[in-house]
């Protein structure tokens, strides 16, 4: 089976610190897209960061960065700076191409602190 | 429209009762995808839609699930004698086709949050 493990049900990070969410996945496709998305307390899914599986080169985006290691099937989500906005629910995710379903993780829950 | 649309916002049933959830995909996006989120956060895919057409529907309990994408309608989702496991937020999300190695992101709707009582 496919899968996605989230390790970290929560994490707490002080606010313009740093924190790491970590994720693995299994899937034995070569190809495939990997993602992170944001949940705030709304429901509403907010992408952050995505990463094609065949590009070597981690994705970023402002205060948001992933450490894509292939091999390792690892998916981590690096929040600089972070801010009071940023807490939330984060899920990895992936699929496997144009109109395969995603595959979530059990996400984890980010608290920021003063 | 440039947003995934999804009515309604809340809808509450008692057990054995019908639930019909709908959702307006952004426009141009052939693909119709609807997950169920438990109370645990966890996501379950049900169905997958290429325009009106099931692409994949591995996800669905069949007996008392189902789903249309019809022409010029909003999509829907049916669940007939609802049961209280059914209680969860319905996502409908929409994508692009797109040729080539792409990321074919798929874009959400606010949810419905359907509660059995």
């Amino acid at each position: 089976a496919q899968t996605v493990t989230q390790s970290q049900p929560e994490m707490s990070v002080q606010e313009a610190e740093t924190v790491t969410l970590s994720c693995t996945y299994d899937t034995s496709e070569s190809d495939y897209y990997l993602f992170w998305y944001k949940q705030p307390p709304s429901r509403q899914m907010i992408l952050v960061i995505r990463q094609e599986a065949y590009k070597q080169q981690n994705a970023t985006e402002n205060r948001f960065s992933v450490n894509f290691q292939k091999a390792a099937k690892s998916f981590s989500l690096k929040i600089s700076d972070s801010q009071l906005g940023d807490a939330a629910m984060y899920f990895c995710a992936y699929h496997t191409g144009t109109a395969s379903k995603l595959t979530f993780g059990t996400g984890t829950r980010l608290q920021v602190t003063l | 429209g440039e947003e995934v649309a999804q009515t309604p916002k809340h809808l509450v049933r008692g057990e054995g009762q019908k639930a019909k959830l709908y959702c307006a995909p952004i426009k141009g996006h052939s693909y119709v995808f609807w997950y169920q989120q438990v109370l645990k956060n966890e996501f379950k895919f049900l169905i997958s839609f290429q325009n009106e057409n099931v692409f994949d529907e591995t996800g669905m309990p069949k007996e008392r699930f189902s789903a249309k994408c019809l022409p010029n309608s909003p999509c829907s989702l049916e669940i007939q004698a609802t049961k209280l496991e059914d209680s969860a937020v319905y996502f409908c999300a929409s994508s692009l086709v797109a040729s080539g190695r792409v990321s074919n992101e798929q874009f959400f709707g606010p949810g419905t949050r359907l509660t059995v009582l």
